[in-house]
């Protein structure tokens, strides 16, 4: 079983949808979470960043982190062609030197 | 402009010969990190370096080699490419390990 679990799609969605994005996880020590956004033949994006539980909101973008789940949550209101990419979400565990990442969603907002 | 600078882009090569992908980062950043991302299985660690002359295995580290002889740069070495190891490769760095990681544009190695 994987770390982290992300589900590949794509996800294909009209322009102005709500997007869900989810990452599910096994390790209980990971406390930092993250979302990083990639464009086509670009590097990682830092998009969202949390640590522990709660929600963090950034102008369309909300994260949530539900750690009794282990259930990790991205939304995107009012989605636009601009945020056609693939979203990794991304965690770490205090002490550790490692980020581990979801396999990415790709999502495709159609105009 | 803050970056991470990885070179070349794109390397097309041949079994068995020895290549070396480049990165430099101008942020002063102690920490960085390479990366290879496949289809389906995302993002995972080669190797890491906490500092200069501090490095350790990531996840995936066989067939590669790194070293970290001043701050700003921790090539990646493949002595012996195999076919395998054809994949899209990141560098990252950040400030400590568990803040915002930043990314090259990565490098596309083809390996026949």
């Amino acid at each position: 079983q994987k770390e982290v679990e992300q589900d590949p799609g794509p996800l294909s969605v009209p322009e102005g949808a709500i997007v869900s994005l989810n990452c599910t996880y096994s390790n209980s020590a990971f406390q930092y979470f993250m979302w990083y956004r990639q464009y086509s033949r670009k590097g990682p994006e830092l998009l969202m960043y949390t640590y522990s539980s709660g929600n963090k909101e950034d102008g369309r973008f909300t994260a949530q982190v539900d750690k009794s789940s282990k259930y990790i949550s991205l939304f995107i209101r009012d989605s636009q062609p601009s945020d056609s990419a693939t979203y990794l979400c991304a965690m770490s565990a205090p002490g550790g030197f490692k980020t581990i990442f979801g396999a990415g969603t790709r999502l495709f907002v159609k105009a | 402009e803050a970056q991470v600078t990885q070179n070349p882009r794109y390397l097309i090569t041949v079994t068995g010969k020895k290549l070396t992908v480049t990165c430099s980062q101008n942020m002063n950043h102690e920490y960085m990190s390479w990366y290879r991302q496949d289809p389906g299985l995302g993002l995972r660690q080669i190797y890491y370096s906490m500092n200069v002359e501090v490095t350790d295995k990531g996840d995936v580290p066989e067939g590669y080699k790194v070293s970290r002889k001043e701050k700003r740069n921790f090539p990646l070495i493949l002595e012996s490419p195999s076919p395998n190891q054809t994949s899209l490769y990141f560098c990252a760095s950040s400030l400590e390990t568990k803040r915002e990681l930043h990314f090259g544009n990565g490098t596309r190695l083809t390996v026949t």
